[in-house]
């Protein structure tokens, strides 16, 4: 068990452009969250696979936000366009099957700066 | 839809202490109840977790809550500070819609003084 990893850990690009990031969920785990947090908030719930299905997806998300999750593995988040307001930390979450009250294991997180 | 409120963005106790956060919820379903820590440089980790089982919870590192559903509050508690303990600590809920949906407090900073 290695935990979950996440690639970049730091990421600045200039406005204007698109960004993808990259979240590997613990082996086994059917189900993957990402988060967006800001300094001094909570994790900011953006959206959740179930396998390779997107079961939820947040009113706050734009349609420049965009994830995918390709055979129920590893799972892109893309962002087109970026904005200075897309400045955060991004966190990804993986939690296993058939437990009740979901345990979620959390990565480090994607630092993104939008200049 | 539900909802965490953390009481205190910041508090600061002296080791050997009590510690008291609170955390009060709003859900239309009973709730799963969550308290995660994140500590300097690292990643979100869970303390402890209510599903309904029994309403007093223990964690890890000596921390419990109790889930009170008159009060709709599940406060996290420890009886003794430790300088170790110095951390940011979130409370969440879930289950509402029968998804696995997490809604996160603002976070709590707890300063642990010598």
């Amino acid at each position: 068990d290695t935990g979950v990893s996440q690639d970049p850990r730091h990421k600045i690009t200039k406005r204007g452009q698109n960004v993808t990031f990259r979240c590997d969920p613990i082996s086994e785990h059917n189900r993957l969250y990402w988060y967006r947090q800001t300094l001094g908030q909570g994790p900011e719930f953006l959206t959740y696979f179930q396998n390779e299905a997107q079961l939820e997806k947040s009113r706050l998300l734009s349609d420049r936000f965009s994830a995918e999750r390709p055979k129920g593995s590893f799972s892109t988040l893309e962002i087109q366009r970026t904005e200075q307001g897309d400045s955060a930390m991004y966190l990804c979450a993986s939690s296993p099957p058939r437990e009740v009250g979901d345990t979620q294991y959390f990565g480090p997180g994607t630092r993104l700066t939008v200049l | 839809a539900q909802s965490v409120t953390q009481l205190g963005s910041h508090v600061s106790v002296s080791e050997g202490a009590l510690v008291l956060l609170r955390c009060n919820y709003s859900s239309s379903v009973p709730p799963y109840l969550f308290w995660y820590v994140q500590y300097p440089n690292q990643g979100l980790q869970l303390l402890l977790k209510y599903t309904s089982a029994a309403t007093l919870v223990k964690g890890i590192n000596g921390f419990e809550a109790e889930f009170k559903k008159s009060e709709t509050s599940f406060h996290l508690t420890k009886p003794s500070a430790h300088m170790s303990d110095a951390a940011e600590y979130f409370c969440a809920v879930s289950g509402d819609t029968g998804g696995f949906k997490t809604i996160f407090g603002a976070g709590t900073r707890l300063f642990v003084k010598a």
